[in-house]
């Protein structure tokens, strides 16, 4: 089946440091990938997606790349803010799946 | 703004209690889902829908049941609720088709906090 895999966390970093947080993944078909972003007390937001290999997703300075070679969506910034600290997932979906399938969340925080 | 609405930000039940978590959309989406939260295991499907009166399992059923009889809210039931139900539950909703090149056009809720006692 389907599944997403994170890097452990919680990350605690200060701000302007760089941003890595790791994703790789397991699909039976060719996914679409996403990130979504949980901050304190809200829901899910979508932060970034790509839904083919190679493409790359971007959005309020994180990016992350498909990379189909090596099953990896990892997620990078280049300079943290306090205001990035949130919970993170990395998720996925197949096309007409409808279903998405998340990561287990990884908790970022980001020190003045 | 478009959005979809769970009834309760906190709940605090009893054990035994049968508990009615709702969550209704304003986007005449076809699909909606019942997510369970808890730290270190990211979001586990519970239910989800694809159109009125329909449902399918998700990957952690037991203890759940959902019911869809309008097309604008979904709502998750605990027929009786015990401790490891304690966990936040999100509520989302997706159109169908998926909407191309986007996020399938999923919107969550902001999420119910469940403490079963």
């Amino acid at each position: 089946g389907n599944s997403v895999t994170q890097m452990e966390g919680p990350v605690t970093l200060s701000e302007e440091a760089f941003l890595t947080i790791n994703c790789t993944y397991t699909a039976t078909g060719y996914p679409s990938l996403f990130w979504y972003v949980q901050y304190p007390g809200e829901g899910l937001q979508l932060l970034l997606k790509a839904t083919k290999a190679d493409d790359k997703g971007s959005n309020k300075g994180f990016e992350a790349t498909y990379r189909k070679e090596t099953t990896s969506f990892h997620l990078e910034k280049g300079s943290v803010q306090v205001s990035d600290s949130a919970v993170y997932f990395c998720a996925l979906s197949e096309w007409g799946a409808q279903k998405l399938v998340f990561g287990q969340g990884t908790r970022l925080t980001i020190n003045p | 703004d478009v959005k979809v609405t769970q009834s309760s930000r906190y709940l605090v039940k009893r054990t035994g209690e049968k508990v009615f978590l709702e969550c209704v959309q304003d986007m005449d989406h076809e699909n909606m889902f019942w997510y369970r939260q808890d730290p270190g295991l990211g979001l586990r499907l519970i239910y989800f829908s694809y159109d009125v009166k329909m449902k399918e399992k998700g990957d952690i059923p037991e203890g759940y049941s959902v019911s869809r009889e309008k097309k604008e809210r979904f709502s998750l039931i605990l027929e009786s609720a015990s401790t490891n139900q304690t966990s936040m539950y999100l509520c989302a909703s997706s159109p169908y088709p998926p909407l191309q090149g986007s996020n399938y056009g999923y919107t969550f809720g902001s999420g119910t906090r469940l403490t079963v006692v």
